[in-house]
């Protein structure tokens, strides 16, 4: 299995601010047939199922606001929120999809400071 | 748009079978876009997925599960279920159906997901 390994576990930003997520896998989900890593990011509110951010490390999720962003390339990956708002606060996840079984990081939570 | 939603028994003693359905609107399981699937998650913790079914009755499961798992369709009903066999504690979580392109769209992201439905093992 490829492990997903996130950091911090949790982090609190001022409003405004940037918030940066770690995410770094056990081994390349690197794709070569399309030439893209295959990493998803995830945002879970209290209460709600997760909602699918980004896919291929960087393509935002239709109505995904642009103060979310993704990088990295074979092993380490980054979730950028450029000005954290209040209705961010929220659980992120990561994911690879290169095989199965499909799995998680295990969140970071974000909060306001 | 597609929408799913969980339903099934919230209460399941352990040793027995957990059995959940999901009900699928807004689009045909039958097409070929989308593979269908569960994912759970244990109270305060993780996502964790459990398997996926695509139309033609392929399936992928979670070796970690395998051994218990079965995801079927139902295309007359426009859904599919999940069944967990011999649950202990451990398979206490919100269980939530999903949805992940066919390829070569992003297969294994899980763009749809439906509510959830909270299943305790007790």
């Amino acid at each position: 299995d490829i492990v997903m390994t996130q950091s911090p576990d949790s982090l609190a930003v001022s409003l405004g601010e940037r918030a940066t997520i770690n995410c770094k896998s056990s081994q390349s989900v690197f794709h070569s047939t399309n030439n893209k890593n295959r990493l998803a990011w995830y945002q879970q509110k209290p209460g709600q199922p997760p909602k699918l951010l980004i896919s291929w490390t960087s393509t935002r999720e239709s109505g995904v606001p642009d103060r979310f962003s993704g990088s990295g390339s074979g092993t380490d990956f980054t979730l950028t929120i450029s000005s954290l708002q209040a209705e961010d606060v929220a659980v992120y996840y990561c994911q690879q999809y290169y095989g199965t079984p499909w799995t998680f990081g295990q969140g970071t939570k974000v909060e306001i400071k | 748009q597609l929408q799913l939603q969980e339903s099934g028994p919230g209460l399941v003693k352990p040793s027995e079978t957990l059995s959940l359905t999901c009900t699928v609107s807004g689009g045909s399981i039958s097409r070929g876009s989308y593979y269908w699937g569960w994912i759970r998650q244990p109270p305060g913790k993780g996502l964790e997925w459990i398997g996926t079914i695509f139309y033609s009755g392929t399936t992928f499961y979670n070796p970690s599960l395998k051994s218990r798992v079965t995801i079927s369709l139902n295309t007359s009903k426009n859904q599919f279920s999940l069944t967990l066999t011999s649950v202990t504690a451990a398979d206490t979580a919100v269980y939530y159906c999903t949805t992940t392109p066919a390829p070569p769209g992003s297969w294994g992201a899980f763009d749809i997901w439906g509510q959830g439905t909270m299943v305790t093992v007790s």
